[in-house]
């Protein structure tokens, strides 16, 4: 079975800063990993997802994640954090599953403070 | 709006009662997922459909829990006999996507419904 952790929980950082959240993954193929993020009151909504075409991956507002295989890693970063970016992160890895459906397996989640 | 969308978005009910939800895909979207989703943990799957075929249930998807598509386009989550485990915000998302690229297909999120029994 596919698995993602996020190894940290909460993150808090000041405006203007480097944001790095980290996430690694389990599984046993080329994995399909994408980034979600969850605003207060908001639905959950794509940063960016890993397709293998690169392993550097550029997202919405800022966003990149790199796919580093022989780390089993797909870290998110962005060079300044802005007050916006405050909200709950989460790393995923998805699955082929009937009928060209997928499913996507969730990290534990972690939460950014953006300090003014 | 177009994206998706779930009713009730808050439902209090008490222990032993049975709740419906109900979530309204976006229109052209053939695939629908619900996920559960309790307070600090990750969306987890429950259950997918594809137009009004159920094709796949997850084990956390108890016999208390029923999900229907009756004609492909909206979906109700029915949980019969509530427990206070069954707290928890229920997400439905939809997906369109191209079949030959199925695990990267982008799965668009609902706000979500958050169910307390007392």
């Amino acid at each position: 079975a596919q698995s993602v952790t996020q190894l940290d929980s909460h993150v808090s950082v000041s405006e203007g800063t480097p944001v790095l959240l980290r996430c690694n993954y389990s599984s046993s193929y080329s994995p399909s990993l994408f980034w979600y993020v969850q605003h207060p009151n908001k639905g959950l909504q794509l940063l960016l997802k890993y397709t293998s075409a690169a392993t550097l991956v550029k997202g919405i507002n800022g966003f990149e994640a790199e796919f580093k295989k022989s780390e089993t890693s797909f870290h998110l970063t962005k060079p300044s954090a802005h007050m916006s970016d405050a909200a709950e992160y989460f790393c995923v890895v998805s699955e082929m599953i009937k009928a060209a459906g997928n499913k996507l397996t969730f990290g534990g989640g972690t939460r950014v403070l953006v300090k003014p | 709006d177009t994206g998706v969308s779930q009713n009730p978005r808050h439902k209090i009910t008490k222990r032993g009662q049975n709740v419906t939800f109900r979530c309204d895909p976006i229109s052209e979207h053939n695939r629908l997922y619900w996920y559960r989703q309790t307070l600090g943990q990750g969306p987890e799957f429950l259950t997918y459909f594809q137009n009004e075929a159920q094709l796949e249930k997850s084990r956390l998807l108890s016999d208390r829990f029923s999900a229907e598509r009756p004609k492909g386009s909206f979906s109700t989550l029915e949980i019969q006999r509530t427990e206070q485990g069954d707290s928890a915000m229920y997400l439905c998302a939809s997906s369109l996507g191209d079949p030959g690229l199925a695990a990267y297909n982008e799965q668009f999120f609902g706000p979500g419904t958050r169910l307390t029994v007392l």
